[in-house]
This record gives structure tokens, C-alpha cells and sequence, in this order.
């Protein structure tokens, strides 16, 4: 079964740049969850959907930084513009139901770099 | 006080050696448990959910003690390939699950 995928890989690209993150998580789960992790900081959620619907983007940054997910198979995240502070791994995950009783299952992830 | 703590390691332990780690959590609301381990420049991979009777999968036991708040991660014969980052995930039963901030094992040949 496919998992979590992600795209792209590793991204590099000059401050001020729009970047673009991809992912399409597991068919049938119902929950999405995009994190950042640093070194400094691990794993942060920046955002959580439940069935395509926002339900807490508390953890987003600043405004730079926008989700979406317009079906079940598909979500984004974008920065624009993008600045060196967000030079981070970005992993999106996803899981089958929302009670937090089944584990989340996680994409390879997007190394960014922001020069 | 971190809703949930880990020592950091790092661990470094001969092939074929006994190790543990515990995990311990602030919340007694907390319902589920997982371990996930994350090998350097990886994606966090899930080892193992913790059930309350505890649960073993090859040479991996987990244990949950809810009396004292900790969950427990025993590996057995330690090998090469178990060098990794130990992560414990804790959840209330909600859609926040609360990551610890992980337990390095080295395993030396």
C-alpha cells in the first residue's frame, strides 16, 4: 500500500520566492497533519484538516504561510514569500480518525532551504 | 514541566545488548501511546502502539504504566540497525498528539 507521499523532495530556493509543498496522504484516512521540524525546535504542527476542513491552523507562523485541501487526496502548503527562518523539514502526516487512537502515518518529507 | 519527556541520550550500547527508555507524561487524561523511531535526515517511522497489557513485537516491548505516567520501550539483541532516535508520542484523545523530543540509541559493534 502506498503511503504518505510528498512532494518535492528537497527544495532550494532564494528568499522572497513563493514555495509550494505538496502531499497526498493515505487513501481512506481522514485526518492531515502538516509539521515542521528543526533542530532547535522539533516537530511543530503548523496545521490539521479533518475530512478537507481546517479545524486548527494555530501553529501556522505567520501569514506567510497558508494550507489547503481541496479533496481527500490532495493538500498544500505554501509560504510566499519565503524568508531563511523557515529553512526546516516539513512533514505532512495523515491517520484514520480523529480521536488520536490510531497512530499517524508520515510522508518523507520536503528538506526546504530558503537561501 | 514538558507534557512529555525523554532523556536525550544519547545511549551507547554494544550489539546484542538489553536497552531501555522510558517516557514519562504530565497529562493523566492522556489515552494513547506510540513509539516511533526516526533514523537522522528520515521521516518519523511508527515502531509500535503501547497497549495498557503491554505489547511485544519481535525483540520490542512496550509497557504503559498509568499509575506512575510512563510508557516503556525494551529492545532486545540490540543490532546495528536499531541506531536510530526513539520518539514517544502521547495523545488525549484528541487530534493533538504531543511528540517527545526523542532518545538517541547508538548501537556499537
Amino acid at each position: 500500500d502506498a503511503g504518505v507521499i510528498q512532494s518535492p523532495r528537497h527544495e532550494v530556493t532564494e528568499m522572497g520566492q513563493e514555495v509550494t509543498l505538496r502531499c497526498k496522504p493515505i487513501s481512506g484516512h481522514n485526518s492531515l497533519f502538516w509539521y515542521r521540524q528543526t533542530m532547535m525546535r522539533g516537530l511543530e504542527l503548523l496545521i490539521y484538516f479533518n475530512n478537507n476542513v481546517p479545524i486548527d491552523d494555530s501553529g501556522m507562523p505567520e501569514d506567510r504561510f497558508s494550507a489547503k485541501m481541496p479533496n481527500a487526496s490532495f493538500s498544500t502548503l505554501k509560504i510566499q514569500p519565503s524568508e531563511p527562518r523557515d529553512s526546516a523539514v516539513y512533514f505532512c502526516a495523515s491517520s484514520l480518525q480523529t480521536g488520536g487512537n490510531q497512530p499517524q502515518h508520515f510522508g518523507d518529507g520536503t528538506r526546504l532551504s530558503i537561501l | 514541566r514538558k507534557e512529555v519527556e525523554q532523556d536525550p541520550g544519547p545511549f551507547n550500547v554494544p550489539e546484542g545488548a538489553t536497552v531501555a527508555f522510558n517516557c514519562t507524561y504530565s497529562n493523566s487524561a492522556s489515552q494513547s501511546f506510540f513509539w516511533y523511531r526516526q533514523d537522522c535526515r528520515k521521516e518519523p517511522k511508527l515502531l509500535m502502539s503501547v497497549y495498557s497489557s503491554g505489547n511485544e513485537d519481535g525483540r520490542f516491548t512496550a509497557q504503559l504504566n498509568r499509575a506512575s505516567q510512563y510508557i516503556s520501550l525494551l529492545i532486545r539483541d540490540s543490532k546495528l540497525s536499531d541506531s536510530a532516535t526513539y520518539l514517544c508520542v502521547v495523545n488525549k484523545g484528541t487530534y493533538k498528539y504531543i511528540f517527545g523530543t526523542g532518545t538517541r540509541l547508538k548501537v556499537l559493534a
